[in-house]
């Protein structure tokens, strides 16, 4: 149980292009779902929060003009990466919670290799 | 400011034998603390978790340990196989909070045959 998918797994595209990343939980609805980036041998560092059917939550340092996050619904969030430039090149990685419980772990997609030209 | 930290970038162990891979945390009011296992190109493997009322947690081959009063926590794999080879994040959140995941730099494991 308790699967999470990410789609697509790997994007090479040029700069200037806006892509769609996609986060699903296949077996379990997520109130709350997470996005995070990992850069060559660092940590997953968080990104932002996303809420079903409210705003997402940043974290410092994070445009949110730049990764516009839509949560619409309990089983769907979506990560679009804005006028992608080749600094924005990372590993994006997607995670969810069981909906209203608490010390329950999170659970991960297997992440979107973004490489921008 | 790194509140939790994973301080071994990489361990090597021979199959069969103890791996110990050690985490420690900052943030006193963190009560909840996982193990994520992860491969290349992949997103992390939730492995184990602990919660603060308790001192340790047992799944199979893998035991958490967690020393509240030196704010440390262990992951014992025994025995060891090679398809344990992975990086190893260690990871702490707490009741009440954001429910925002904190993650150590991890560990590289390389068990050898």
């Amino acid at each position: 149980g308790a699967v999470v998918s990410q789609h697509p797994s790997r994007v090479i595209c040029k700069s200037g292009t806006s892509v769609k990343i996609e986060c699903r939980s296949l077996d379990f609805q997520a109130t709350t779902m997470f996005w995070y980036r990992q850069f060559p041998k660092q940590s997953l560092m968080l990104m932002a929060t996303s809420n079903e059917g409210s705003k997402a939550t940043y974290e410092q340092g994070v445009e949110k003009d730049k990764f516009l996050i839509n949560h619409a619904s309990l089983t769907l969030s979506t990560l679009t990466v804005t006028s992608a430039h080749p600094e924005d090149s990372s590993f994006y990685i997607c995670s969810a919670k069981v909906g209203g419980s608490s010390n329950q772990p999170q659970h991960f997609g297997d992440g979107t290799r973004l490489s921008i030209l | 400011d790194q509140q939790v930290k994973q301080n071994s970038p990489s361990l090597s162990v021979q199959e069969g034998r103890i791996s110990i891979l050690n985490c420690d945390y900052t943030n006193s009011m963190f009560d909840y603390f996982l193990w994520y296992k992860k491969y290349p190109a992949e997103g992390p493997t939730f492995l184990i978790s602990i919660s603060s009322i308790k001192d340790k947690n047992e799944d199979g081959r893998f035991t958490v340990f967690l020393n509240k009063s030196a704010k440390h926590l262990s992951l014992h794999i025994v025995p060891s196989q090679p398809g344990d080879s992975a990086v190893y994040f260690c990871a702490a959140d707490y009741q009440g909070g954001s429910e925002k995941l904190v993650f150590g730099k991890g560990t590289k494991l390389t068990v050898n045959p």
